[in-house]
């Protein structure tokens, strides 16, 4: 049972910008441990994009942006290309549960 | 560049104990910067950090798994390993190692299905 709640889909056509929410709570987002995003392609195993809230690993392309506020945070894809067709995952770490958490996963759907 | 490999048997009993291994090329399982960590991936429960090792033998395991859980390293031969006893139905997933830096997995091995049934 994941303790980051993500939305199950969102879609958009080529171009477009898409956002997805990462929503926890005090005792993860909430309590100022680091968001990171992974990248999971159909049948691939998850590629880390975003680390550190905001920042991407060298060779992620700059239409990937990450963002934390509060308890959430978010994952922006401007510029939507048929590659980005994906799920996608935030993580961070449970103070209550002593553990690295996942995300319930978005799957992105190119239009 | 680091490279992760996992393997083992693709079908383990109820009851029995899943042994899974992972070899890392490219890198050193010795590095002090670096946890090795397993996660894994099932329909049902999404993505689940299992726990992680430092080259001292250091662990860390997720308290929900903890009591059947042992992660073990051996460095001569750049692997680290994964016991779960005890399994069910509910272990069935796909098993990945990877390199945990900065309390972030990256990169990831390419995933091994494990199946618990008779």
């Amino acid at each position: 049972q994941s303790v980051l709640t993500q939305p199950p889909s969102v879609s958009g056509a080529p171009g477009q910008r898409v956002t997805i929410s990462c929503t926890g709570s005090s005792s993860n987002i909430g309590a100022g441990y680091h968001v990171y995003w992974y990248q999971q392609l159909l049948g691939t195993a998850p590629k880390l994009l975003i680390y550190g809230n905001s920042n991407r690993p060298s060779g992620v392309p700059d239409r990937f942006s990450g963002s934390k506020s509060g308890t959430s945070a978010s994952l922006a894809i401007t510029g939507l290309q048929a590659e980005d067709e994906a799920e996608y995952y935030c993580q961070s770490f449970d103070s209550s549960l002593s553990a690295y958490v996942f995300g319930t996963g978005t799957k992105v759907t190119v239009l | 560049q680091v490279q992760l490999q996992e393997s083992g048997p693709g079908l383990v009993k109820p009851s029995e104990t899943l042994s899974l291994s992972c070899t890392v090329s490219g890198g050193s399982v010795s590095s002090d910067s670096s946890y090795w960590s397993w996660i894994r991936q099932s329909p049902g429960k999404g993505l689940e950090w299992i726990g992680y090792i430092y080259y001292t033998g250091s662990t860390n395991y997720n308290p929900s798994l903890k009591s059947r859980v042992t992660i073990s390293i051996d460095t001569s031969k750049n692997q680290f390993s994964l016991k779960l006893t005890s399994v069910t139905a509910a272990d069935t997933a796909v098993y990945y190692c990877s390199k945990e830096t900065s309390n972030c997995f990256d990169p990831w091995g390419q995933g091994t299905l494990v199946t618990v049934s008779s």
